[in-house]
């Protein structure tokens, strides 16, 4: 079983829709989350960041984390062609080496 | 500021043959790290350095080595290439420590490589 699960989709939604992307671990030493958003033969770009539980939000987007779930979740209200990407969920315990989902890709239909 | 450079950004190899991805940065970053991303598999750490002269294994090493001189460049090589080894590779760097902040990740643009 891998220590993150992520659904890879890929998801089509129309535009104007609310996403809800999603990550379930095992390990409950993961204490920071990440989002990261990547464009087609891009690099990984963060778009979010949580420390522990709880909710954080930016413009569109929030995330959420319950660690007594051991579940993650990104939020995306008002979906836009331009938030067509692969979200990427992050982990780690402490330090640098980040565990990742395999990614959702995410398609916003105009 | 350039961020994490990576090259080249696409490169064929014949089976066996040997060659060595390129990764530099311009932001004082003591953490660096080389992952590769296949399809369904996520990104998966290869190899990592914490500073000048200080390296080690992540969760699939074989088949790769590193080294790492100076703060600034972190260098992939493999030793004898493989089809298995056809993927695009991301080298990534951040602030080393375990505070807020400083496992967040900046990537390069990322190698796109197919072994024949």
């Amino acid at each position: 079983q891998k220590e993150v699960e992520q659904d890879p989709g890929p998801l089509s939604v129309p535009e104007g829709a609310i996403v809800s992307l999603n990550c379930t671990y095992s390990n409950s030493a993961f204490q920071y989350f990440m989002w990261y958003r990547q464009y087609s033969r891009k690099g990984p770009e963060l778009l979010m960041y949580t420390y522990s539980s709880g909710n954080k939000e930016d413009g569109r987007f929030t995330a959420q984390v319950d660690k007594s779930s051991k579940y993650i979740s990104l939020f995306i209200r008002d979906s836009q062609p331009s938030d067509s990407a692969t979200y990427l969920c992050a982990m780690s315990p402490y330090g640098n080496k980040l565990v990742f989902g395999a990614g959702t890709i995410l398609r916003v239909k105009s | 500021n350039a961020g994490v450079t990576q090259t080249p950004k696409f490169q064929v190899l014949k089976t066996g043959q040997s060659m060595t991805l390129q990764c530099a940065q311009d932001m004082n970053h003591e953490y660096m790290s080389w992952y590769r991303q296949d399809p369904g598999m996520g990104l998966r750490l290869i190899h990592y350095s914490v500073g000048a002269g200080i390296t080690d294994q992540g969760e699939v090493p074989n088949g790769y080595n590193v080294s790492r001189s100076t703060t600034e460049d972190f260098p992939l090589r493999l030793l004898s290439a493989a089809p298995s080894q056809t993927s695009v590779y991301f080298c990534a760097s951040s602030y080393s420590g375990g505070g807020p902040g400083a496992n967040v990740l900046t990537f390069g643009a990322g190698s796109r490589l197919t072994v024949l």
